[in-house]
């Protein structure tokens, strides 16, 4: 089973409309992570998670928020989806105390398509 | 802010062959450089990660080198495989965040 699991793997949605893309880990790590990564270009950090009770925005927060319900689950959404927030949306898990510092773990991307 | 580059941003070659692939960073004060690679439409897989003060990690075929002084670090991959088509990335740790470049898009082909 995998380590890293998103939710779902695809969605094609109107724009207006509130999406939420979840993430869960079974690896036991504190560190959460959201990204996007649009064709051609590198992963663009959108909210980070060091503990349940620690949220920090990324380089592109704007237009999304997200909730750390638990140490195992971290959600993204999107208030009112727009086109340009058609990506490959991925989320990441690391732990700095494990052997390999600070690895990041990836899960398998949610492709979402905003009309 | 930390930029990371990736040169070159596409890369065709016959099998067998040894290649290198480049990441820059301006920013020498790095935690750590991590490669990765990842199929179309999949997520990443990590290859390698170079702590700070180390200055090179292998596995298998693979190589990566850091040099922090010059701001780069190398992918070098022995006798390429079609297996080994797929794109890589870099990421250099800063405080905690990691900062990824664009990738190169490899193509090995028989």
């Amino acid at each position: 089973d995998a380590d890293v699991t998103q939710t779902p793997r695809n969605r094609i949605t109107k724009t207006g409309k509130r999406i939420m893309l979840e993430c869960s880990q079974t690896k036991g790590h504190d560190r959460m992570y959201w990204y996007r990564q649009d064709p051609g270009l590198g992963l663009q950090l959108i909210y980070y998670s060091f503990d349940v009770k620690d949220i920090n925005k990324g380089e592109i927060s704007d237009g999304y928020s997200v909730s750390r319900q638990a140490q195992a689950k971290f959600s993204l959404s999107l208030e009112s989806a727009i086109p340009n927030q058609t990506a490959l949306y991925f989320c990441a898990t690391s732990d700095p105390t494990s052997g390999s510092t600070d690895t990041q773990y990836f899960g398998p991307g949610t492709r979402l398509t905003v009309l | 802010k930390q930029e990371v580059t990736q040169i070159p941003a596409a890369l065709s070659v016959p099998e067998g062959e040894n290649l290198v692939l480049n990441c820059s960073f301006t920013d020498s004060a790095i935690y750590n450089l991590q490669w990765f690679r990842q199929d179309p439409g999949k997520g990443l897989t990590s290859l390698l990660l170079i702590q700070s003060s180390q200055r090179e990690q292998t596995s298998g075929r693979l190589n990566a080198s850091l040099d922090k002084s010059s701001g780069r670090s190398t992918l070098y991959i022995a006798a390429s495989q079609p297996g080994d088509s797929a794109t890589y990335l870099c990421a250099a740790g800063g405080s905690y965040i990691p900062t990824f470049g664009r990738g190169t898009s490899l193509i090995v082909h028989p």
